[in-house]
């Protein structure tokens, strides 16, 4: 599975967007990038994923850029409760999908 | 949808005993279910992927006779930690992966059990 980098920590005010950044430049062709976030003592949240185009779902949007080597998740109006560690991973679809976590970004969202 | 939950949610044992852990996928059946283990201020490990009806796959380093994993139903899958020690004391997550629909491949999490050997 292809390594990722994020930032260690980011912060954003209340009520704005928060773009989280991930690089992922030895990505290959089949592998999906899967957003999830953990807030403190609970288990990871599944976010979005997707493999070339971008996707928004109710929580959050995905933009790939078109080389596919790095990615921004966007929390289009951050709140409070979206204080959390926001894991990117890079990973194979199908029954070998293996998810490796990285050490992900503490987004600290302020009132 | 996709809910995955966890019992229990925390467990105190005496070092020596042996503590079983469960995962269920309320809403899906789950061919495929995983197991992390996860230390203070770490990520998360994966420990073993679990296979419905066959044996699981330990990663590199885990012990399998240690942690013994079963996943005899499509909605449910076990890890005992036996002869538990000090150094067991975690966080054990599990998540189950959803075969069908839009958001197949994808894994969903259970909330964890918190346990401490003392």
């Amino acid at each position: 599975d292809a390594k990722t980098t994020q930032p260690p920590s980011m912060d954003c005010a209340e009520g704005r967007a928060a773009n989280l950044p991930c690089n992922h430049s030895t990505i290959s062709g089949n592998e999906y990038v899967y957003w999830y976030r953990q807030i403190h003592s609970q288990g990871p949240q599944y976010i979005i994923h997707g493999l070339k185009n971008n996707e928004t779902n109710e929580m959050a949007s995905l933009i790939i850029t078109e080389d596919r080597k790095s990615s921004t998740l966007i929390l289009p109006h951050a709140t409070l409760r979206d204080t959390a560690v926001y894991y990117c991973i890079a990973a194979f679809g199908g029954a070998t999908n293996k998810l490796i976590f990285g050490t992900g970004t503490l987004l600290a969202v302020q009132p | 949808g996709a809910v995955v939950s966890q019992h229990p949610s925390w467990v105190i044992c005496k070092s020596g005993t042996s503590v079983k852990i469960e995962c269920r996928s309320l809403d899906f059946q789950a061919t495929t279910m995983f197991w992390y283990r996860q230390f203070p201020k770490q990520s998360l490990m994966l420990m073993a992927t679990s296979n419905e009806g066959s044996k699981a796959t330990y990663e590199q380093g885990v012990e399998k006779d240690k942690f013994l994993i079963n996943h005899a139903s499509l909605t449910l899958s076990t890890l005992t930690v036996t002869s538990a020690h000090p150094e067991d004391s975690s966080f054990y997550i599990c998540s189950a992966r959803e075969t069908s629909g839009r958001q197949a491949d994808t894994q969903y999490f259970g909330p964890g059990t918190r346990l401490t050997v003392l």
